[in-house]
């Protein structure tokens, strides 16, 4: 089955501790993308990716870390996490830019 | 500022009738628009989009409008029926910028039986 899967799906952790939040797709995608869903203000995203080894800063990057080593994942990372980082992340695929993305199921984040 | 928005925060239709739900823009460089319908505990799934060459697209009951001299496209359903009850959010990217997407806060559409 095609499809964007995201790990873990809710994490609750506290302030400063670094962590990674897991995206891998199977449909060959060159485009991907993280996003975070806050209320009121709708999806904005943070980093994307091109291809392999390609990847630069969405709308707000700051406090987030991205790698594309291989072509089908993409993770996200939070080197120290704070508060304001609490929120629903969705991880994104497409065949090239100029497509309907693909979304995972998302990952709740919770900083305390 | 956010470049893309949707100024209705919910919207309820009786089952049947027309759903329109409306997104404006910004920034007059994009020239490709999505919607995509989000239900509780999923991510988004893609409906329909439309290049800035175009002034409307079709698929099935969704028909996107856009209105590029208003900076404006909406989504139309018809007819609306309960399990398009979801969130709707609007889309946008362009040539200057391409790799980047900007999306709308999202409408929150209720189709009552």
């Amino acid at each position: 089955e095609a499809q964007v899967t995201q790990n873990p799906r809710y994490l609750i952790t506290v302030t400063g501790k670094k962590l990674t939040v897991t995206c891998s797709q199977n449909m060959n995608h060159e485009y991907m993308s993280w996003y975070r869903q806050d209320p009121g203000l709708g999806l904005r995203q943070i980093y994307y990716s091109m291809n392999v080894e390609v990847t630069d800063k969405g709308d707000v990057p700051e406090g987030y870390k991205v790698s594309r080593k291989e072509k089908r994942n993409f993770p996200l990372i939070l080197e120290s996490p704070s508060p304001n980082q609490t929120s629903l992340y969705f991880c994104a695929s497409s065949p090239k830019v100029m497509n309907e993305q693909f979304f995972g199921p998302g990952t709740r984040l919770t900083v305390l | 500022d956010q470049q893309v928005k949707q100024n209705s925060p919910s919207l309820s239709v009786q089952e049947g009738r027309i759903s329109i739900l409306n997104c404006d823009y910004t920034n007059s460089m994009f020239d490709y628009f999505l919607w995509y319908k989000k239900y509780p505990a999923e991510g988004p799934t893609f409906l329909i989009s439309i290049s800035s060459i175009k002034d409307k697209n079709e698929d099935g009951r969704f028909t996107v409008f856009l209105n590029k001299s208003a900076k404006h496209l909406s989504l139309h359903i018809v007819p609306s029926q309960p399990g398009d009850s979801a969130v709707y959010f609007c889309a946008a990217t362009g040539l200057y910028n391409f790799n980047k997407f900007y999306f709308g806060s999202g409408t929150k559409l209720n189709v009552k039986p």
